[in-house]
């Protein structure tokens, strides 16, 4: 069955500091893979994804991640943390079943920004 | 385009009670999904909707029943509410990758 996780429950970093969010994930075929936010109260917001091709992709507010296929991995990372990054992460892979495509998310990693 | 809609946002109900939660998109998906969010547990599929006229059941599905009723509704029921199904519910629909709605904060005491 196809899984994702997400290592870290909690990571704290300073404001300026550059931040790396890990997922891991299991699935047979070439992935669809995600990333969202969550803001405090607010639902989720795609942040990017990873469809095919270039393994680097960009996404909104300055996020980027990096598909490795040998790692099984899909980390987000963004040079420079501002505050307003203070939230919730959320990676997902997504399966194709009855026509529909489906999507597993990992628990969750919280970020919290120190000024 | 309001995206994806959610009503009501709050919601306070007493064991045994029902209610219906409601949700609409106005971005064309055939797609659509409800989904319920528990601290430290992500995001669990309850039930989705491929195209109109279809419904599956997710990873959670006990205790809760799905209505596609047309393209741009689905709407989730609680017919008997417990305690457990206290949560966040979340609607999403989608062509290539999932939109969110707002939300709607359950509480069943």
């Amino acid at each position: 069955a196809q899984s994702v996780t997400q290592p870290d429950i909690h990571i704290t970093v300073s404001e300026g500091a550059s931040l790396e969010l890990r997922c891991n994930y299991s699935y047979g075929a070439t992935p669809y893979l995600f990333w969202y936010v969550q803001s405090p109260g607010q639902g989720l917001q795609l942040l990017l994804k990873y469809f095919s091709g270039d393994t680097l992709v960009q996404g909104i507010k300055g996020f980027e991640a990096e598909f490795k296929r040998s790692q099984s991995s899909f980390n987000l990372r963004k040079p420079s943390v501002h505050w307003s990054d203070a939230a919730e992460y959320f990676c997902a892979v997504a399966t194709t079943q009855g026509g529909s495509e489906k999507l597993v998310f990992g628990k969750g990693t919280k970020l919290t920004v120190n000024p | 385009n309001a995206g994806v809609t959610q009503t009501p946002k709050f919601q306070v109900l007493k064991t045994g009670q029902s209610m219906t939660l409601q949700c609409a998109q106005d971005m064309n998906h055939n797609s659509m999904y409800w989904y319920r969010q528990d601290p430290g547990m992500g995001l669990r599929l309850i039930y989705y909707s491929a195209s109109e006229g279809t419904t599956d059941k997710g990873e959670v599905p006990n205790g809760y029943n799905v209505s596609r009723l047309n393209k741009r509704e689905f709407s989730l029921r609680l017919e008997s509410a417990a305690p457990s199904q206290t949560s966040v519910y979340f609607c999403a629909s989608s062509r290539y990758e999932q939109y969110f709605g707002p939300g709607t904060r359950l509480t069943v005491t």
